[in-house]
Formats: structure tokens, C-alpha cells, sequence
């Protein structure tokens, strides 16, 4: 089992490009979601999924868009890139029903 | 929402003693409680959890208690070791809102040899 993988593992944007980032996860977890995690601050959640082709916004999901067309699978797409996404983004998964949010290895982006 | 609060944001112990790291949460409905252990560049791995039926649950050398009436539960760690320093979260979710987690902002230990 590789748990939950993240690609890229870095990457350096410039102001106003799009990106997306992908996330697998090979659990068969119901849920999948997208935090960030800014220098001495917690991880807050950008959006989530309860399931296949369903979405929800998080506490701070402007400037982000998500999809998830499979069940393993959960993007995150910057359609226009600013310095202040500059973060390290980690996708998480769980089973249905309980709270335990297993974590991917985490991207770092940077917004120049 | 829900908010959570954690304290102290460091804390500095000497190997052997004991390390208690402390969160409140704001909504009452809330009903489950995980720690997260994030080592440096490395992604947040769940160590504890407990339920909102139970007050306390041990681990080793990690326990956890819950009192659910003052809104606020601990992470309590005894015989710190070196590998113990690292970042940790608590966070609270009301399970059947899609576990959707709000973290506390982190709390970074330090066990000094």
C-alpha cells in the first residue's frame, strides 16, 4: 500500500500561472482533502470530498478549484497563481464515518 | 465554526519528564479529538485519538483526556526521549461533517538530552 501519494513533491510558480496538483490515495477512503500549512501556523482546509464527484468548500478555498472524478483521486487547481499561495499543501484521506485523516508526503509551492 | 485553541506554542523539557500540551475547542458538538506528530519537513502522522464517550485514553508512553463539559482536552507525554521533538496538533470535528478537522496552530517540542 503507498498510502497517500502527492505529485509534484515541489514546485516554483510564477505569479498568474495554473497548476494542479494531484492526490491518490489507495485505501478506498470515502473522503479526501486539501489543507495548506503556512510557516508556524496549524493546517487549514482549502476544500474537501465525501465521495466520488462531490466537493465542498473548506475555510479558506478562494483561488483554489478542485475535482474529484475518481474515487482515488482528489486535485487541487490554482487557476491563476499569487504569492500568497505560497504554502506546502497536503492532501489527507479518511475513512467514512471517522476522523482519522491520513496525510500525503506534502507539496511546497512557491509563488514568485 | 468550530475554533481550537492550543498552548503553549513551545515547550522545552528535559529527557524523562513529562510534557502536557493543552487545546480548547469552541463547539460543543464536536465529538472526536486526534493528535497529529509532524516531524520536521515531513507530513503529520496521527499518534491519539479519543471519542467524546470516553475521557481518557492511554498509549504507551501518550494519553489523552477529554473533559468534554469545560470544553478542552490534553495530550499528556511521559519519559520524553529525543525522537519525541517534532510540531503537534490538536484538532476537533464533529464526525458526521465530513471530518472535517479544525487544527490547533501547533505546539513545537523540544526534548533536550
Amino acid at each position: 500500500n503507498a498510502g497517500v501519494t502527492q505529485t509534484p513533491k515541489f514546485r516554483v510558480l510564477k505569479t498568474g500561472q495554473s497548476m494542479t496538483l494531484l492526490c491518490a490515495q489507495d485505501m478506498n477512503h470515502e473522503y479526501m482533502y486539501w489543507y495548506r500549512q503556512d510557516p508556524g501556523m496549524g493546517l487549514r482546509l482549502i476544500h474537501y470530498s465525501v465521495g466520488e464527484g462531490t466537493t465542498a468548500k473548506g475555510e479558506v478555498p478562494d483561488g483554489y478549484n478542485v475535482s474529484r472524478l475518481k474515487k482515488q483521486n482528489f486535485l487541487l487547481g490554482l487557476e491563476s497563481a499569487a504569492p500568497s499561495q505560497t504554502s506546502v499543501y497536503f492532501c489527507a484521506s479518511s475513512y467514512l464515518g471517522t476522523g482519522g485523516n491520513f496525510f500525503g508526503p506534502g507539496t511546497r509551492l512557491t509563488v514568485t | 465554526g468550530e475554533n481550537v485553541e492550543q498552548h503553549p506554542s513551545t515547550l522545552s523539557v528535559q529527557e524523562g519528564d513529562s510534557a502536557v500540551i493543552k487545546c480548547t475547542y469552541s463547539d460543543s458538538a464536536s465529538n472526536y479529538f486526534p493528535w497529529y506528530k509532524q516531524e520536521l519537513g515531513k507530513r503529520p502522522q496521527l499518534i491519539i485519538d479519543i471519542r467524546s464517550n470516553v475521557g481518557e485514553k492511554k498509549d504507551q508512553r501518550i494519553a489523552v483526556t477529554l473533559n468534554k463539559t469545560a470544553k478542552h482536552f490534553s495530550l499528556h507525554i511521559t519519559e520524553t526521549q529525543p525522537e519525541d521533538s517534532a510540531v503537534y496538533f490538536c484538532a476537533a470535528t464533529l464526525n458526521n461533517a465530513g471530518n472535517m478537522l479544525t487544527f490547533g496552530g501547533g505546539t513545537r517540542l523540544m526534548v533536550k538530552p
